[in-house]
């Protein structure tokens, strides 16, 4: 089945803790993206990808950061510098172009310890 | 002003009605459009997607694009209790735009 797997599900960070949510996806899609939703807010940018090896920042980048060595997989670390990391991510993909539609994994969601 | 807006809602419909929910946005290049549906707990789900001005429909839902107006909606007909939601506008030029999402409440 093609798709985009999020994981873990959930994820619990301790104090001055780095933690990487995976994102994979075998859609072939060329652009990847991880949003962040706050409890009754819309979706927000932190990164974009796309292409391999090129990202680039979103609106709320600062203690986030991404890599994208395969095409497939796109993984967001959340740096000790978050300090109100508490949210549900959302990783996305689309063909690249004006008109794609982006889809969604299922989400990891974090919270503090 | 934000790029993406919606009424947060909530807003309560009796089963078998009609809903209606709006979006305005500030770009007047955005090109294509897109209705998200989002489940509580779950990720958003593409229900439809609108690009020329006008009506588009699939089976309950039609949207409504009106570029003039910078206003795109989405009709649900014959509203189910499994249509309650949030329902996400996002708005695409160069990049995608998400507005925060009307919660649609059906009621039995």
């Amino acid at each position: 089945d093609g798709g985009i797997t999020q994981s873990p599900k959930y994820l619990f960070r301790k104090e001055g803790q780095n933690v990487t949510l995976s994102c994979e996806q075998n859609l072939n899609h060329d652009a990847m993206y991880w949003y962040r939703q706050d409890p009754g807010q819309g979706l927000r940018l932190i990164y974009y990808s796309q292409i391999v090896n090129d990202f680039q920042k979103g609106d709320i980048a600062e203690g986030y950061s991404v890599s994208r060595e395969k095409k497939e997989s796109f993984p967001l670390t959340v740096t000790s510098a978050q300090k109100n990391p508490t949210a549900f991510y959302l990783c996305a993909s689309q063909w690249t172009g004006v008109g794609q539609p982006q889809h969604f994994g299922d989400g990891t969601r974090l919270s503090i310890l | 002003q934000k790029e993406v807006e919606q009424n947060s809602g909530p807003l309560s419909v009796p089963e078998g009605a009609i809903a209606s929910l709006n979006c305005t946005y500030s770009d007047r290049g955005s090109q294509s459009f897109f209705w998200y549906r989002q489940y509580s707990g779950k990720s958003p789900e593409l229900i439809m997607f609108i690009y020329s001005n006008g009506d588009k429909e699939d089976g309950r839902f039609t949207a409504q694009l009106n570029k003039a107006s910078q206003y795109v909606s989405l009709l649900i007909r014959d509203s189910q209790p499994s249509d309650s939601a949030t329902y996400l506008c996002a708005v695409n030029n160069n990049d995608m735009r998400f507005g925060a999402g009307t919660r649609l409440t059906v009621k039995p």
